[in-house]
């Protein structure tokens, strides 16, 4: 089946940081790729996604792209900010799965001051 | 404004009660799910339905329940079979066709008192 793998967190890195946050899928087919971010006690909202490969996705100064050859979705941020620290999931949607959406483990990213 | 609403916020149950969870959408979503959280973890699928008058079984459906007898509405009954049932829990909807994102909801936390 699908699944989605990303990197182990906590995450803590000093403002104005360099971020990665590594994530690789195995599907069939040819999924579409997200990035969902959740702050304390709230739902998930979506930061950005790819619909095929070769696609960057981009918002807010987050960066992805969907690299069919490594099955892979990193996330990546050239300046971080103390309003970035929020968890962050990696996620997958295929039309042919009954469940459709897979999510990753979510990793937490703390930036300090 | 499109949107999925989650309701009440804060929900406090007591040992041996069912509660039932609010998920309203009017985004004329066909698939919708529901997913628990707990703290530092990642989402867990309890159930999910893909049209009125069908739901399927998650990963964690056991001590749950749920009726999609509309298509704006999906809630979750949490009976007194589920065994640890303070968590958050994530209402969210997506389109049926297409590798197409979910949208959330913001969220019941629910305690046993």
């Amino acid at each position: 089946g699908d699944s989605v793998t990303q990197m182990e967190g906590p995450v803590t890195l000093s403002e104005e940081a360099f971020l990665t946050i590594n994530c690789t899928y195995t599907a069939t087919g040819y999924p579409s790729l997200f990035w969902y971010v959740q702050y304390p006690g709230e739902g998930l909202q979506l930061l950005l996604k790819a619909t095929k490969a070769d696609d960057k996705g981009s918002n807010k100064g987050f960066e992805a792209t969907y690299r069919k050859e490594t099955t892979s979705f990193h996330l990546e941020k050239g300046s971080v900010q103390v309003s970035d620290s929020a968890v962050y999931f990696c996620a997958l949607s295929r039309a042919g799965s009954a469940r459709q959406l897979t999510f990753g483990s979510g990793t937490q990213l703390t930036v300090l001051p | 404004d499109g949107g999925i609403t989650q309701s009440p916020k804060y929900l406090f149950r007591k040992e041996g009660q069912n509660v039932t969870l609010s998920c309203e959408q009017n985004l004329n979503h066909d698939a919708m799910y529901w997913y628990r959280q707990d703290p530092g973890q990642g989402l867990r699928l309890i159930y999910y339905s893909q049209i009125v008058n069908d739901f399927q079984k998650g990963d964690i459906a056991e001590g749950y329940s749920v009726s999609r007898e509309k298509k704006e509405s999906f809630p979750l009954t949490v009976t007194s079979a589920q065994k640890n049932p303070t968590a958050f829990y994530l209402c969210a909807s997506s389109a049926r066709t297409g590798n197409t994102e979910a949208f959330f909801g913001q969220g019941t936390r629910l305690t046993v008192v």
